[in-house]
């Protein structure tokens, strides 16, 4: 199993681009998550999916976009880049419900926006 | 999500030495979860505690979730430099998905 992968691993944007950071996992999870992660302040939730079709907010959703249309994949659309959102993002999934929190992250994709 | 609060933020040890990060909530926890994550890594998962009192341990690694379920430590004996890295606790969050703490960075001195 590749477990989570992310993809870019690096990205440069400038301000008021778009881009969407992928997350795929082969582990047939039901939670997926995106977490931002900034010097200090540890991580942060995004965005977070309980199965396919079902989303929802975390603490900090403003300027990020998610869909989860099938159970392997959770893409965060970035709708204009913004320097506040230079971080570095990771993706996480676990199998879900009650006892089974454990989370699986990918290896992060670090964003620059100029 | 639960808040959890986490000190303290840095830790230098010289290698050998002892190191203690602690975790606390204002409100009962029903679990707590640790991670580490290696300097340009990811989080990893260690351990899950679920029981008031809990303590376990992984070779020089001791984990604890105090009695009232408010607080947790990781406490690593005899540090060695593949020690370095950021420990995080999570504390339940909406869904399942856990609330992370800000992290403890610890560095160890050869």
């Amino acid at each position: 199993n590749a477990g989570v992968t992310q993809t870019p691993k690096f990205q440069v944007l400038k301000t008021g681009q778009s881009m969407t950071l992928q997350c795929a996992q082969d582990m047939n999870h039901e939670y997926m998550s995106w977490y931002r992660q900034d010097p200090g302040m540890g991580l942060r939730l995004i965005h977070y999916s309980v199965g396919a079709g079902i989303t929802d907010q975390g603490e900090v959703p403003n300027g990020y976009n998610v869909s989860r249309s099938t159970t392997e994949d959770f893409p965060l659309r970035l709708l204009s880049a913004a320097p506040s959102q230079t971080s570095v993002y990771f993706c996480a999934s676990s199998y879900g419900g009650e006892g089974s929190y454990e989370q699986y992250f990918g290896p992060g994709t670090r964003l620059t926006v100029t | 999500g639960q808040q959890v609060m986490q000190i303290p933020q840095y830790q230098h040890v010289q290698e050998g030495e002892d190191f203690t990060t602690y975790c606390n909530s204002s409100t009962t926890l029903s679990n707590i979860q640790w991670y580490k994550q290696r300097p340009g890594g990811h989080p990893v998962f260690l351990i899950q505690l679920v029981k008031s009192g809990e303590v376990k341990k992984q070779k020089r690694l001791t984990f604890q979730f105090g009695e009232a379920k408010k607080n947790s430590s990781l406490h690593i004996t005899a540090t060695q430099t593949t020690d370095v890295g950021t420990y995080f606790c999570a504390g339940p969050g909406g869904s399942y998905i856990p609330t992370f703490g800000r992290g403890t960075s610890l560095i160890v001195h050869p």
